[in-house]
This record gives C-alpha cells, structure tokens and sequence, in this order.
C-alpha cells in the first residue's frame, strides 16, 4: 500500500519567494496532519484537519503560513514570503481516525531558505 | 507546562544487547501513547502502540511497558541490531492531539 506521499522532497529558494509543500494522504484516511521538525524545537504540529476541514491552525506560527485541504486526497501547505528561518523539514501526516489512531508520516519535504 | 520528554537523549548500545528508551509524559489524561523510530532523512515510522487500560504490550523484539503511577513510558529492543540505529520518539495522545518528545538517539556498536 502506498504511504503518505510528500512532495517536493528537497527544495532550497531565495528569501521571499513561495514554497508550496505538497501531501497526498493514505487512501481511506480522514485525518491529515501537517507537522514542522527542527533541531531546536522537534516536532512541532502546524495544523491538522479532518474530513477536509482545519480543525486546529493554532500551531501556524505566523499569517506567512496557510494550509488548504481540497479534497480527501490532496493538502498544500503555503509559506509566503518565505523566510531563512522557516528552513526545517516539513511532514505530512494522516490517520484513519479522527482520534486515538496511529498517525503515519510521509517522508518529509526539507525545505531551506536562503 | 504540559511536556513529553526524554530522560536520555542518547544512547549507545553493542550489537546483540538490548535496549531501554525511557520516556516522562506529564498529563494523565493521556490515553494513548506510540513509539516511533525515525532514521537519518526519512520519516517517523511507526513501531508500537498501547492504551492506557495496558500495561505491557509486545511486538516483533519490541515491548512498550507503561506504567501511569509514574507517567512513565519505556521502549524496550531486544537483540538491538545496526538497524535499530535511529532516533526513536514517543507521543502521547488526548483528545484529537498528538504531543512528541524530543527523541532519544540509539546508536548500535557493531
């Protein structure tokens, strides 16, 4: 079965420009999940929907960041401008189940911004 | 505050010799917890589960001892292999939310 599909996977742009992440989540599952990991903070959830809709953008550290979620197969996450600081890896995640599931992660997307 | 933490952030361990993670979480009404092993450029992959009406569950030379007087979580490998090098987190669950740790490196002495 195929996992949690993320993409790009590597991506490095120049301060200011838009990155566009991009997640295709398992087939059947209801909840996605968009988490933030760096170094000095780990993993950080960013913002998590079920049935397609925001349920929690509180983890969204600043209005440079949106996260839109179409339809059950496909989910954006948004950075713009981007900033130097917002280089970290970036995952996808989803679960079956809105609550008390295993979440499983797609591979990450490892943005940097120069 | 609310936290999931790590008593040892890294750990070393010979090839063949079993392993222990150990993980403090702090909210009891957490009713859920995941281990996750994670290697270098790649995603959290799931290892084992358990609820918090358990105690102990096992799995392939894994077993996840819970133990809520303590709001203590540990991660016991078996036969550690060079595979099992990685970073392994622990996340507790309440409610709709997930909360990770910071991760604890194993690394596996051939």
């Amino acid at each position: 079965d195929a996992g949690v599909i993320q993409s790009p996977r590597h991506e490095v742009t120049e301060m200011g420009q838009e990155v566009t992440l991009r997640c295709k989540p398992i087939s059947g599952h209801n909840s996605l999940f968009w988490y933030r990991q760096t170094m000095m903070r780990g993993l950080e959830l960013l913002i998590y929907f079920n049935n397609n809709v925001p349920i929690d953008d509180s983890g969204m550290p600043e209005d440079r960041f949106s996260a839109k979620m179409p339809n059950a197969s496909f989910s954006t996450l948004k950075i713009q401008p981007s900033e130097p600081r917002d280089s970290a890896v970036y995952f996808c995640a989803s679960s079956p189940r809105y609550t008390r599931n295993t979440i499983y992660f797609g591979e990450g997307s490892w943005l940097t911004v120069v | 505050g609310e936290s999931v933490g790590l008593h040892l952030p890294t750990l070393s361990v010979q090839e063949g010799d079993n392993s222990i993670i150990n993980c403090a979480y702090s909210n009891s009404a957490s009713d859920y917890f995941i281990w996750y092993k994670q290697e270098s450029g790649k995603g959290p992959q799931f290892i084992i589960d358990i609820r918090s009406n358990m105690d102990k569950r096992q799995g392939q030379r894994v077993t996840v001892l819970l133990n809520k007087t303590v709001k203590h979580l540990s991660l016991q490998i078996a036969a550690t292999q060079p595979g099992d090098s990685a970073v392994y987190f622990c996340a507790e669950s309440r409610g709709n939310q997930f909360y990770f740790g910071t991760g604890t490196s194993l690394t596996v002495i051939p």
